[in-house]
């Protein structure tokens, strides 16, 4: 069964502008990682937080997590069309043998 | 460094035949997995091995579904017979004992069912 949940489904925005999208789970996890799917590159890890973590940056990504209410979102700025993607929480639970649990993903467009 | 590697990219078959994946991933990775993706949704995975060990096949089919890894290296998954559902995009992944915490995807093999 899928952990993560990830809202919204689809979000469509401007070149430029920032894109935000939350992914909330169920069971109590060692940390969380945002994945990036599109057709020409297959999946690609962004960044991981961990559970001790509040929030963290990469390049234009920042990533908050939130353990008490089981839900994380992904901030990306200054929206670019090579963002045109799809974009997944993965969850690595506790005593999970390192497996990581999905979530359905938000599909992302940027407008040029 | 090479990437996860898979092949055939795409492969159409009729129901109840047979199919096989390959995968080869990044050299050093003891860990490989294999997931299905159905369009629209998250990679589910099927199984993970330890280098050529199973650590867990839970949600594997087993009456349809098998996968290998024999030298603890490349693997195989095969499906026989087929089904109309098992219509997806099969990923390999792999990741280090270094660091299990980050997955590096092959391409996929996108499966048709007919």
């Amino acid at each position: 069964s899928q952990q993560g949940e990830e809202d919204p489904q689809a979000l469509s925005i401007q070149e430029g502008e920032n894109a935000t999208m939350n992914c909330s789970y169920k069971t109590s996890i060692n940390n969380l990682q945002w994945y990036r799917q599109n057709s020409g590159r297959g999946l690609v890890h962004l960044i991981l937080i961990r559970s001790n973590e509040r929030e963290k940056h990469s390049g234009r990504l920042r990533v908050t997590l939130d353990t008490s209410k089981k839900s994380s979102s992904l901030l990306i700025t200054a929206s670019r069309a090579a963002d045109t993607a799809s974009y997944f929480c993965a969850t690595d639970a506790q005593d999970s043998n390192y497996q990581l649990i999905w979530g359905a993903g938000t599909k992302l467009i940027i407008k040029p | 460094e090479a990437g996860v590697a898979q092949s055939p990219r795409y492969k159409i078959i009729e129901k109840r035949q047979s199919v096989a994946f390959w995968c080869n991933p990044i050299s050093g990775h003891a860990t490989l997995y294999w997931y299905q993706q159905i369009l629209g949704q998250g990679p589910k995975l099927l199984i993970q091995f330890q280098n050529n060990g199973v650590v867990d096949d839970s949600q594997l089919p087993k009456d349809r579904f098998s996968a290998e890894r024999l030298k603890g290296v490349d693997s195989t998954l095969k499906i026989q017979p087929a089904k109309l559902e098992d219509s997806a995009v099969y990923l390999c992944a792999s990741s280090s004992s270094g660091n299990h915490n980050e997955q590096f995807f092959g391409p996929g093999t996108r499966l048709t069912v007919l």
